[in-house]
């Protein structure tokens, strides 16, 4: 079975600063990868998402992250956060060759960015 | 906007009651996943649906049951309820062979 782990559980950032968040899974095979962000009061949304090919991929809202296969990462990063990035944000895999969509998640990152 | 609409928004049960949570998503959609957020963690996975037949289930006791219906909807039923089952439940749709789902917005349902 895959587990994900998100290594920081909050994160306070000023406005302009930049970011960088953990995400570690485990399993042994083809994964998809998959970032959600959950902003106050609002259902989970696709921020980017890795099934294949280059390693690094853009998102939405300038974010970006890249997987690492050797290190069985895939760390989410944007150069400057905004205000309006505050969110919780959740690292998933699915594994490739998983008959259906199951999503495993991690525990989440609640960042805030002080404007 | 996903799509994809749940309800009701809030639920407040007693322990050992059954509660039936609703889904509803659009034309072609065809999986339907449930899933289980506690408080201060991700969400878990309960099962899926894919075209009416459960097609794949997590680490829950068979207390949790579903429904998936051809008009894209979809229901989610727990019986026996308790006290750790209180939590954001969500469902998530999507069309069969992607890998891209879409959340709802959730329900919150208490168990006291």
């Amino acid at each position: 079975a895959q587990s994900v782990s998100q290594h920081n559980h909050h994160v306070i950032l000023s406005e302009a600063a930049s970011l960088e968040l953990g995400c570690n899974y485990s399993y042994g095979g083809t994964v998809n990868l998959f970032w959600y962000v959950q902003y106050p009061g609002q259902h989970l949304q696709l921020l980017l998402k890795y099934f294949s090919g280059d390693p690094l991929v853009k998102g939405i809202k300038g974010f970006e992250a890249e997987f690492i296969k050797s290190k069985f990462s895939f760390n989410l990063r944007k150069p400057s956060v905004q205000w309006s990035d505050t969110a919780e944000y959740f690292c998933a895999v699915n594994a490739g060759d998983n008959a259906g969509n199951m999503l495993t998640f991690g525990g989440g990152t609640r960042l805030m960015v002080k404007p | 906007e996903t799509g994809v609409t749940q309800s009701p928004t809030h639920l407040i049960k007693t322990r050992g009651q059954q509660v039936t949570l609703r889904c509803s998503s659009q034309s072609g959609h065809n999986t339907v996943s449930w899933y289980q957020q506690a408080l201060g963690q991700g969400p878990q996975f309960i099962f899926q649906y894919y075209r009416e037949e459960e097609n794949g289930r997590g680490n829950f006791p068979p207390r949790f049951s579903g429904l998936q219906f051809p008009n894209y909807s979809s229901e989610l039923n727990v019986n026996a309820l308790e006290l750790d089952d209180s939590a954001l439940y969500l469902c998530a749709a999507g069309a069969g062979g992607s890998d891209e789902q879409y959340f709802g917005p959730g329900t919150r349902l208490t168990v006291t």
